[in-house]
């Protein structure tokens, strides 16, 4: 089974610092991308990475970067976490494109106070 | 752009019983594929059924099945014999055959009940 691995389930950070989320698959999948899910909206595709070192912006990628060091690692970056990007945030990575399916985490429930 | 409406928040069902949920989209592409995507309650996201455009065939996967109308750009989900653990919020995605990546784009998600 494929496994993406989200480092943290909750997270508390304060207004202005620097938040770091992590993401790992297991697959050796191609694709990885960040999304945010907020009621009623659905989840909204931040960044997404279709190789190592290759980015690409979402819909909604303001106040956020990546990094895609290593195919098996996406990273999210908050540069100066606000109160409106308290959320919550998925990872998820897929092989190729077509009908293949994405593989989600298990999300970070993140609260900027 | 394309986008994907989901115009039910919220559904309930008996146990047992059949309930479907709408889904929506709209695109100018011929080529996509369209999911459900299931997220029970604090658990992790996971893919209910997919539909290639091409094919006219809908697509089942044993409880679950689609009802897919291409020119409607309708792509409802029917669950069968209600289970309790089918208690989850329901995604509908789209993925356009043409864009580099497999990115989807959701609807806002339905939250199904089940009354046992």
């Amino acid at each position: 089974d494929v496994k993406v691995t989200q480092s943290s389930r909750y997270l508390v950070k304060r207004t202005g610092e620097k938040v770091f989320l992590e993401c790992v698959q297991d697959m050796d999948h191609e694709n990885m991308f960040w999304y945010r899910q907020d009621p009623g909206l659905g989840l909204r595709l931040i960044y997404f990475s279709y190789d190592v070192k290759m980015k690409e912006k979402g819909d909604i990628p303001e106040g956020y970067s990546v990094s895609r060091e290593k195919k098996e690692r996406f990273s999210l970056i908050l540069e100066s976490a606000s109160t409106n990007q308290t959320s919550m945030y998925l990872c998820a990575s897929s092989w190729g494109s077509g009908n293949q399916p994405q593989h989600f985490g298990d999300g970070t429930r993140l609260s900027i106070l | 752009a394309q986008t994907v409406t989901q115009s039910q928040p919220e559904m309930s069902v008996q146990e047992a019983e059949t309930v479907t949920l709408s889904c929506t989209y709209d695109t100018s592409e011929s080529d996509y594929y369209l999911f459900w995507y299931k997220q029970p309650p604090s658990r992790q996201m996971i893919l209910v059924i997919r539909q290639e455009a091409y094919k006219q065939q809908n697509a089942t996967e044993n409880r679950f099945s689609v009802n897919f109308q291409k020119a409607a750009k309708s792509f409802s989900l029917k669950i069968s014999d209600s289970q309790l653990g089918d208690a989850a919020m329901y995604f509908c995605a789209y993925r356009s055959g043409y864009n580099q990546g497999g990115k989807l784009i959701f609807g806002q998600g339905t939250e199904l009940s089940v009354k046992p």
